[in-house]
């Protein structure tokens, strides 16, 4: 069925280091890749996304790459800070529902601490 | 804009008992969806609503679960014979077109005791 690995579960960098999560998605339908960030008690946000028509997007110290032969996607974050400190998920989404909605499947979250 | 708003935030009711959660949109948005998180987890999705109509419902989505979205606005989600299994966040997103990221509300935290 259709699955999404992320790795690693969790993660810790020192404040000012790049932090790297990586995502696997098997359903080949999938052209749409968010990626969210969760604070606790809080709702995901959607922090930056890219469609499979692009290899790789940046926002700021935030960049995503794509290997949609590989079916890989990568999240970016360059320069970290204490307040990067959250859990990620990554989702892959497809259009190809009988509702024609997106529907996400999304990663099992990588918990990333920066240390001051 | 307030962003996607759901209540109650948090809610504990003993098994057997019906719950009932709700979501308010963004007003502009006319897509709506319900989501489930478990610890340690990633979202599931549930179910999806484009204006009033439900158009896609998980297998996760058992009988005991209905959701509702009346005159295409705010959505209300009900599990009848709650289940220790239930507890969970019940997470609420909504988007304007298809090709827009979802905005998550903060999520209703269910505890079945």
């Amino acid at each position: 069925g259709e699955n999404v690995e992320q790795h690693p579960s969790t993660l810790s960098v020192q404040e000012g280091d790049s932090a790297v999560i990586k995502c696997t998605y098997s359903d080949s339908a999938s052209n749409y890749f968010p990626w969210y960030k969760q604070e606790l008690g809080k709702g995901p946000q959607l922090i930056i996304d890219i469609r499979s028509n692009v290899g790789e997007k940046k926002d700021q110290r935030i960049a995503v790459t794509l290997n949609k032969t590989a079916k890989h996607f990568s999240l970016h974050i360059t320069e970290t800070q204490p307040e990067d400190s959250a859990v990620y998920f990554c989702a892959a989404g497809t259009d190809r529902t009988t509702s024609g909605t997106y529907k996400y499947i999304f990663g099992t979250g990588t918990r990333l601490k920066v240390l001051a | 804009d307030t962003g996607v708003s759901q209540n109650p935030r948090h809610k504990i009711t003993k098994r057997g008992q019906n719950v009932t959660f709700r979501c308010d949109p963004i007003s502009e948005h006319n897509r709506l969806y319900w989501y489930r998180q478990t610890l340690g987890q990633g979202p599931e999705f549930l179910t999806y609503f484009q204006n009033e109509a439900q158009l896609e419902k998980s297998r996760l989505l058992s009988d005991r679960f209905s959701a509702e979205r009346p005159k295409g606005s705010f959505s209300t989600l009900e599990i009848q014979r709650t289940e220790q299994g239930d507890s969970a966040m019940y997470l609420c997103a909504s988007s304007f077109t298809l090709n827009y990221g979802y905005t998550f509300g903060s999520g209703t935290r269910l505890t079945v005791v």
